[in-house]
């Protein structure tokens, strides 16, 4: 079990907003920065957010995050179908000393 | 363009073991660290080792401490891993991993690039 919680499944249509969670404590993302990840099938996963909220080039602005105390969020606007993938989030924790991994959510979109 | 390439993966039988190498190209390698991420199947991703870009500091998940062995060439620009003793569990795709700068011996447990992955199945 993660010490960082994700919600196993989320679900979109395309256009909508979809938000997915990642839920630690004060050890973990309450001190610490937040990185989120697309990871489809097959490929190398992809970094889309680092230190909280940025993007790196080439990742676009419909994806967006934000941290607020001990948890983070990561927002898919205009939902397109090849969004459909695995996302995790990642941090640091205090506690263990040791880098940790959201459980992963599946996105589908419908 | 940054490029980690894995290899080594293979079928091993219990207990056997094996080494990884990941040959790293289009940046400096001895400035960054470097990690070890791997998926086992239906499962999420796990840190599994990460080392300095000295080589002077090495992290090991609880899971894989005192069988797994994480070294860097930095003048072949290579990270291996050491896989010995190796279990059910390890059936995985391990992933050779670029962390994010963060200044000057720092660990950031982001990561801006990722190999394809080399497939380690335990299998008798």
């Amino acid at each position: 079990q993660s010490v960082v919680t994700q919600p196993p499944s989320a679900s979109g249509t395309p256009g909508q907003r979809v938000t997915i969670s990642c839920s630690g404590s004060n050890s973990n993302i309450g001190s610490n920065y937040v990185y989120w990840y697309q990871h489809l099938p097959g490929t190398a996963p992809k970094l889309l957010i680092y230190w909280n909220n940025q993007r790196p080039s080439g990742v676009p602005d419909r994806f967006s995050a934000s941290k607020s105390g001990t948890s983070a969020s990561l927002a898919i606007s205009g939902l397109q179908s090849e969004d459909e993938a695995d996302y995790y989030c990642s941090t640091w924790d205090d506690s263990r000393s040791r880098p940790v991994f959201g459980g992963g959510t599946k996105l589908t979109v419908l | 363009q940054v490029q980690l390439v894995e290899s080594g993966g293979g079928l091993v039988k219990p207990g056997g073991s094996l080494r990884l190498s990941c040959a790293a190209s289009g940046f400096t390698f001895s400035d960054y660290y470097m990690t070890w991420i791997r998926q086992a199947p239906g499962k999420g991703l796990e840190y599994v080792s990460y080392i300095s870009s000295s080589g002077s500091t090495i992290y090991y998940a609880d899971s894989v401490k005192g069988r797994f062995s994480t070294s860097r060439d930095n003048a072949k620009n290579s990270l291996y891993l050491q896989i010995n003793s190796v279990r059910a569990e390890d059936t995985a795709v391990y992933y050779c991993a670029r962390a994010l700068s963060c200044g000057a011996d720092c660990y950031s447990p982001g990561v801006d690039y990722w190999g394809q992955g080399t497939l380690v199945t335990v299998s008798s």
